[in-house]
């Protein structure tokens, strides 16, 4: 079983529509949950991160965690063409290996205009 | 804009040779994480510099090395280069070594070993 694992795009919505991303992660000692967004060609741009079980909210983006599921989502609302983009999930475990971000392969999102 | 700087932008080099790249950090931030990330993977990490110490090491073999010096720039050292070595090689600060929520990415080195 893969550390991180991601639901296999590419997903296309239709503009104004709520995007949901997912992911998985296996080790229950993850203590720090993060999403990245990275346009074709550039490094990865940190969007959101999130610590407790629950929903986080940032303009069109909410954060969701569920430690006992081992999952965490990230939903966008009122998507636009400009949030087409690759979406990384990366968790950390923290404590004595809080250095280390665990990626995972990352979903494809077109926003149809 | 992070602040986080890298060169080169891309690189070419052949099996078997070494490469030197290159990274330097947003203002004061102590700490320095390298990453791989092949064709359509995530990014994996290679090791983290605290204070020109590594702090931390992936699965990656030890002809990757790197250093960081007391302006907090660093390096990234590949020694005898292999095809599965090409990829998008990133550098991420973050301000103290257990601050991943402050880790910002520069835009990285594209290694291509023919």
């Amino acid at each position: 079983q893969k550390e991180v694992e991601q639901n296999s795009g590419p997903l296309s919505v239709p503009e104004g529509a709520i995007a949901s991303l997912n992911c998985t992660y296996s080790d229950r000692g993850s203590q720090s949950f993060f999403w990245y967004r990275q346009y074709s060609g550039k490094s990865p741009e940190l969007i959101m991160f999130i610590y407790s079980n629950g929903d986080k909210e940032d303009g069109r983006f909410t954060a969701q965690l569920n430690k006992a599921s081992q999952y965490v989502s990230l939903l966008i609302r009122d998507s636009q063409p400009s949030d087409s983009a690759t979406y990384l999930c990366a968790v950390n475990r923290g404590g004595g290996s809080n250095y280390k971000l665990t990626f995972g392969k990352g979903t494809l999102l077109t926003v149809n205009p | 804009e992070t602040g986080v700087t890298q060169s080169p932008t891309h690189l070419i080099k052949t099996r078997g040779q070494q490469v030197t790249l290159r990274c330097s950090s947003q203002s004061g931030h102590n700490t320095v994480s390298w990453y791989q990330q092949a064709l359509g993977q995530g990014p994996q990490f290679i090791f983290q510099y605290y204070r020109e110490e590594e702090n931390g090491r992936g699965n990656f073999p030890p002809r990757f090395s790197g250093l960081q010096f007391p302006n907090y720039s660093s390096e990234l050292n590949v020694n005898a280069l292999e095809l599965d070595d090409s990829a998008l090689y990133l550098c991420a600060s973050s301000l103290d070594r257990g601050s991943a929520d402050t880790q910002y990415f520069g835009p990285g080195t594209r290694l291509t070993v023919l």
